[in-house]
């Protein structure tokens, strides 16, 4: 079964318009971390943001923030101002357990930022 | 800042020819994974070195080896190849799981093309 689900292959968004791009994940282990990651067409994989299991508040970082509901298992990665720059493959990824090595990506979903 | 070093940054081989990819971690940092990601494909774990020695691994075909040397650097080993192997192979580096928080950083990738 997929670990990481990200239903939206592909998403389009104005330019300066915010955008939510979806991710579930599935997971026994009560101790897990989140994260987002971008890749634009050069191919290399940027950290975005982070998101512990036990972490009472969403996590923010500038123009990202991550909608993070426990009980629905969602950790939705939100975009406020959409950049040009910002069109890239978006992949959401989980490390399950304290210690766990095993990073797990989700499918991506291509993000198009329109002028 | 010292980023993840990844060398070559492309490579071409023949099927059934030999490869080693190299990847040197961000400074302090003691634990090396390496992810495949095919065209067009979410990065998949293949295998993960803490203190040089193997701590996770994945979808490592048999025909691939790894090793962490005692500089923390790792290099990957790919024989007998095949042109399923053409795809982009990252390296990742963190400070190991004793921090708890192991937040991946990301080399740039090498590409490999099998022909």
């Amino acid at each position: 079964a997929q670990k990481i689900t990200q239903t939206q292959p592909g998403m389009f968004v104005q330019e300066k318009e915010a955008v939510t791009l979806d991710c579930t994940y599935d997971t026994s282990d009560p101790s897990y971390g989140l994260f987002w990651y971008k890749q634009p067409s050069s191919g290399e994989m940027i950290f975005l943001i982070y998101q512990g299991s036990y972490d009472q508040q969403n996590a923010t970082e500038g123009r990202y923030s991550l909608n993070f509901q426990k009980a629905r298992k969602s950790a939705n990665l939100v975009i406020s101002a959409s950049q040009l720059g910002d069109s890239a493959m978006y992949f959401c990824a989980m490390r399950e357990g304290d210690y766990g090595q095993n990073f797990v990506f989700g499918p991506g979903t291509r993000l198009s930022v329109l002028p | 800042a010292a980023g993840v070093i990844q060398s070559p940054r492309h490579l071409i081989k023949e099927k059934r020819e030999t490869a080693t990819l190299k990847c040197y971690p961000i400074p302090r940092h003691d634990t090396v994974y390496w992810y495949q990601q095919g065209p067009g494909q979410d990065p998949q774990f293949l295998i993960s070195f803490y203190e040089k020695m193997q701590s996770d691994k994945g979808s490592i075909p048999d025909r691939f080896s790894a090793q962490q040397f005692s500089d923390y650097h790792s290099e990957l080993n790919m024989s007998s190849l095949e042109l399923g192997d053409s795809a982009l192979y990252f390296c990742a580096s963190s400070l190991g799981p004793m921090t708890g928080f192991n937040e991946q950083y990301f080399g740039p990738g090498t590409r490999l093309t099998v022909t």
